[in-house]
Parts: structure tokens; sequence; C-alpha cells
């Protein structure tokens, strides 16, 4: 089955200890976007990847990282967690190249630092 | 920059009644438009989207959606609601790269029994 998964679901930290959120998607899609998503704000892009080791950042990537060593592969960091990333995120992936591609979504990962 | 207003945070309707929900976006070039549905504890799926082959777009569930350049509009339609359309809907635009992707606010759907 075609999916993008992501790991935790859920996850409670405290301030300032690391964290990695994990996505993988097994449709051999070179583009993967994280996503933000707040009431009232809809979904923002943090940081997206067109490729193996091509990243650029969205409209909010302010204390986050990624890395993209494998194409399946795109881990979200957050080196030092803060209250104002409480937010549920979002992984993507679609098909590479331009153009009005559908893109795929996880499960999502709710997030919440105390 | 490219932007999406979604107007209406939430909408209720009856069913078997119209939806109507409203998408306008702003867009210095050509854009590329969506839209996709949230349902509860779930991801984003897409419902349908334009690709400047046809202003009238056919989606999944009985939905389209109508490209108005004139008015930058993209406004999201369904002649007759069911009880399992109640969901979040969001409105997005992309560049002409389609690789920068931005979300409207949403609008929550309510259908009355």
């Amino acid at each position: 089955e075609a999916q993008v998964t992501q790991n935790p679901r859920y996850l409670i930290t405290v301030t300032g200890k690391k964290l990695t959120v994990t996505c993988s998607q097994n449709m051999n899609h070179e583009y993967m976007s994280w996503y933000r998503q707040d009431p009232g704000l809809g979904l923002r892009q943090i940081y997206y990847s067109m490729n193996v080791e091509v990243t650029d950042k969205g409209d909010v990537p302010e204390g986050y990282k990624v890395s993209r060593k494998e194409k399946r592969n795109f881990p979200l960091i957050l080196e030092s967690p803060s209250p104002n990333q409480t937010s549920l995120y979002f992984c993507a992936s679609r098909d590479p190249g331009q153009g009005p591609y559908e893109q795929y979504f996880g499960p999502g990962t709710r997030l919440t630092v105390t | 920059a490219q932007s999406v207003t979604q107007l209406g945070s939430h909408v209720s309707v009856s069913e078997g009644a119209l939806v109507l929900l409203r998408c306008n976006y702003s867009s210095s070039v050509p854009p590329y438009l969506f839209w996709y549905v949230q349902y509860p504890n779930q991801g984003l799926q897409l419902l349908l989207k334009y690709t400047s082959a046809a202003t009238l777009v056919k989606g999944i569930n009985g939905f389209e959606a109508e490209f108005k350049k004139s008015e930058t509009s993209f406004h999201l339609t369904k002649p007759s609601a069911h009880m399992s359309d109640a969901a979040e809907y969001f409105c997005a635009v992309s560049d002409d790269g389609g690789f920068k992707t931005i979300f409207g606010a949403g609008t929550r759907l309510f259908v009355k029994a």
C-alpha cells in the first residue's frame, strides 16, 4: 500500500529536549515536505526537499532542522523545542518536477512541549 | 507573494442542501490550485486540483470547483450535502514550480440531519 508514515504519532516532551520526528514514504517520491497545522492558521510549510541532499526553507523554518540522506526518509529535528512549537505536524510527498502534483500526507504527529 | 483566503471558518448546512466553500487567492503567476479535505484524526487528502486544462474541475465525492481568474476565486461546491461530508476543507495554492504550497486557514463543514 502506497503511504507516508510518521513516528511517533503523539509526543509530549519538555522544553529544550532534542527530538526527531521521522517520516518515510514508499512511493519513490523525490519531493517531500513538512507542515505544521495550528487552529485558525491552516497548514504552514516548514521545510521541503526536492531530492536527496537538496532541502529548502518554507515559511516557518525557525527552530527546525531537516535532513535528506535517502529518498524515502525526511526526518524533522527540533534541537531545542519550545512551547510555541506545540502543534500538529504533517509530512507529505509527491511526484517530482514542476507541476500541480497531488501531495500525499502522513497521518500527523501531535507534539506537546511543556 | 502568494496567499489564500477562505471565507468562513465554519459552515453549517442541512443534509441535502448545497455546499459552498469559498476560496480567494492571490498569485503573481498562473497558480496551481487545490482543495484538500481532512477528516478527524487523519491527514489531508486531495479533493480536486486546477491545472489550467478546464476552469470547472470535478473531484471526488461529488465535489467540484470553478476557477474564475477575474475574481481570483476557486470556490468549492457540492449540490447535495451528505453527513459523511462533515470535515475540514483546505484551499491551497502552489507557485509555478509546485514546490512551495500556501494553505488557507481551513473551513470546517458541519452537516445537520
